[in-house]
């Protein structure tokens, strides 16, 4: 089954602590990003990815880092967490055909809690 | 300056009603279009492209006007299963591959 996959689920930590969401898909898909969404701010793009060690700063990258090791996965790592960043996070790939990007398929989301 | 705007609701209609949306955007170089559904606390999911063209998929129907930015969004004969907030998306263009996400618009559709 084509499918994006996000670990944890839900997290609940402590100021400071460093943690990691991963993030897999097995579609072959060349793009892959990170958003977070917060209540009356829709979803905002945190840093993408176009293929293996090509990475970008999307909207919200401050406090956030990734890698792209392989193609099928993107973690999202979080230094030292702060309160601010408790919201719910989405990984999502696409295929990029043409210069563009096109449909984009999301993992479940993990809902962050920072203490 | 919010690069896509949708009004976000809630649209509250009866089941059978049909409802439009409009989502507006400022990148006059933008190539793709997309509407997104996405049910509370899940993931969105890709309703529909929006091609130059317009498209139709069953009940539901898009459409894209370039000269004046907008796509658009029409729902018929609405059923209590549509009940979910509608995310337009839109790809940038002119060389940035930073989706844009409009806030959504929540749709109630009532017995």
């Amino acid at each position: 089954e084509a499918q994006v996959t996000q670990n944890p689920r839900y997290l609940i930590t402590v100021t400071g602590k460093k943690l990691t969401v991963t993030c897999s898909q097995n579609m072959n898909h060349e793009y892959m990003s990170w958003y977070r969404q917060d209540p009356g701010l829709g979803l905002r793009q945190i840093y993408y990815s176009m293929n293996v060690e090509v990475t970008d700063k999307g909207d919200v990258p401050e406090g956030y880092k990734v890698s792209r090791k392989e193609k099928r996965n993107f973690p999202l790592i979080l230094e030292s967490p702060s309160p601010n960043q408790t919201s719910l996070y989405f990984c999502a790939s696409s295929p990029w055909l043409a210069g563009d990007q096109e449909t984009q398929y999301f993992g479940p989301g993990t809902r962050l809690l920072v203490l | 300056r919010k690069e896509v705007e949708q009004d976000p609701g809630p649209f509250n209609v009866p089941e059978g009603a049909t409802v439009a949306f409009n989502c507006t955007y400022s990148n006059s170089a933008s190539q793709s279009f997309f509407w997104y559904r996405q049910d509370c606390r899940k993931e969105p999911k890709l309703l529909m492209s929006v091609y130059s063209s317009g498209n139709e998929d069953g009940r539901f129907t898009a459409q894209l006007n370039r000269a004046s930015q907008y796509i658009s969004l029409l729902i018929r004969d609405s059923k209590l299963s549509d009940s979910a907030t509608y995310l337009c998306v839109v790809n940038g263009g002119g060389g940035s591959y930073i989706p844009t996400f409009g806030r959504g618009t929540s749709l109630i559709v009532h017995p």
